[in-house]
């Protein structure tokens, strides 16, 4: 029971450039997230999903895109890095509302230079 | 706007000190409080308070929920390196969506 797994763990991406981050859970939960975490500001919500099909904004959307075409997959987009979205990037599930919290993916490192 | 504050931001103790970590907050239709412990990696589910003055505990570790003064403490007793990591609180938030809002960690370095 691998839970949630995150590709890639790291990566260096050029000002400009695109990426797209994947996140597969095997729990069947129907809710998912992207937090991206920086020094002194805790974990801050990127977009998330409330099921298969939909997407929804959350504190800090701006400069990424989200798709959620599986109920597994949760896809995170870079559409042009830049150096202010070099952060760790969390993925998390959780199967209802009033769950015990999230279960996490391993995170992914993304420095934009 | 909901908030969830942690304090201190970083503390150093000696192996088999106690320590006490502290979380307020304020959350519109507040329903429960989580703690997460995070080492080098992703953050692990500690505990989730959802009624005053309820001690949850798991070996050396336990915390609190004040819901009056709108705050959680987590105590570590008899801290030991491996205890050394981030600590985490968050609510959740934003209704039926299980959002959640964290604090900022405190950073918790147990030295030998």
């Amino acid at each position: 029971n691998a839970g949630v797994t995150q590709t890639p763990k790291f990566r260096v991406l050029k000002t400009g450039q695109s990426m797209t981050l994947l996140c597969a859970q095997d729990m069947n939960h129907e809710y998912m997230y992207w937090y991206r975490q920086d020094p002194g500001m805790g974990l801050r919500l990127i977009h998330y999903s409330v099921g298969e099909g939909t997407t929804a904004k959350g504190e800090v959307p701006d400069g990424y895109n989200v798709s959620r075409l599986k109920k597994q997959n949760f896809l995170l987009g870079l559409e042009s890095a830049a150096p202010s979205q070099t952060s760790v990037y969390f993925c998390a599930s959780s199967p209802n509302q009033g769950a015990n919290g999230y279960t996490f993916g391993s995170g992914t490192r993304l420095t934009v230079v | 706007e909901d908030k969830v504050v942690q304090s201190p931001l970083s503390l150093v103790v000696h192996e088999g000190d106690t320590v006490t970590l502290n979380c307020s907050y304020e959350v519109t239709n507040f329903r429960s409080l989580l703690w997460y412990k995070q080492e080098k990696k992703a953050p692990t589910f500690l505990f989730m308070l959802t009624s005053s003055g309820i001690e949850k505990k798991s070996g050396r570790l336990s915390s609190i929920l004040d819901k009056k003064e709108l705050f959680s403490i987590l105590n570590i007793t008899a801290t030991q390196t491996g205890d050394s990591a981030i600590y985490l609180c968050a609510a959740p938030y934003g209704g039926a969506t299980n959002k959640l809002i964290f604090g900022t960690g405190t950073l918790l370095a147990v030295q030998p």
